[in-house]
């Protein structure tokens, strides 16, 4: 049971490089989103999808595309990296339901970016 | 801004004792609740969930008090495999929707042989 699978565990990037973090989940789960969690800041929110074809934006997008053309993948890209986006990235998936859905976490990707 | 506070701690606790902890939230049509518990450099994970009239679930008893804002935490009888952030979820929409759904910095934990 695979549940939310991220790649890479690691990353360093240049400023200016381009690269995606990719997130694929095997649970059929309606909604996934993309999470970045730093020091003394908690989890914020980057972008958020409630279904294939549709994205939106969360409360840190600057600087990230995401796009969601299957219900199991959704990629996040980091157009051209920066010192600032150096974080912990944790993708997630939930399912539609009624109440109390929690957030299925993948293991995270790290990311620094030199 | 919707916020949800918690004490960052972190809370220094003999194995064996019992501990409690808060988290407060100012939204008050938020719609569920939730513990997590992320260990070092490692994804978070669901406790519990938590409901409106409480819920147990082993060691760990979770309580929501609506008239105040605030969920608890009790873990009875800890162990050092209890050490741990464990992270106040709130969410203001009753489906498992990710807008909206905010999370407390976290209480640190730490269990003491």
């Amino acid at each position: 049971n695979a549940g939310v699978t991220q790649t890479p565990k690691f990353q360093v990037l240049k400023t200016g490089q381009s690269m995606t973090l990719q997130c694929a989940q095997d649970m059929n789960h309606e909604y996934m989103s993309w999470y970045r969690q730093d020091p003394g800041m908690g989890l914020r929110l980057i972008h958020y999808s409630v279904g294939a074809g549709i994205t939106d934006q969360g409360e840190v997008p600057n600087g990230y595309n995401v796009s969601r053309s299957t219900t199991e993948d959704f990629p996040l890209r980091l157009l051209s990296a920066a010192p600032s986006q150096t974080s912990v990235y944790f993708c997630a998936s939930s399912s539609r339901g009624q109440k109390n859905q929690p957030q299925h976490f993948g293991d995270g990707t790290r990311l620094s970016i030199l | 801004r919707k916020e949800v506070e918690q004490d960052p701690g972190p809370f220094n606790v003999p194995e064996g004792a019992t501990v409690a902890f808060n988290c407060t939230y100012s939204n008050s049509a938020s719609q569920s609740f939730f513990w997590y518990r992320q260990d070092c450099r490692k994804e978070p994970k669901l406790l519990m969930s938590v409901y409106s009239s409480g819920n147990e679930d082993g060691r760990f008893t979770a309580q929501l008090n609506r008239a105040s804002q605030y969920i608890s935490l009790l873990i009875r009888d800890s162990k050092l495999s209890d050490s741990a952030t464990y992270l106040c979820v709130v969410n203001p929409y009753s489906g498992g929707g990710a807008d909206g759904l905010t999370f407390g910095k976290g209480t640190h934990l730490i269990i003491q042989p």
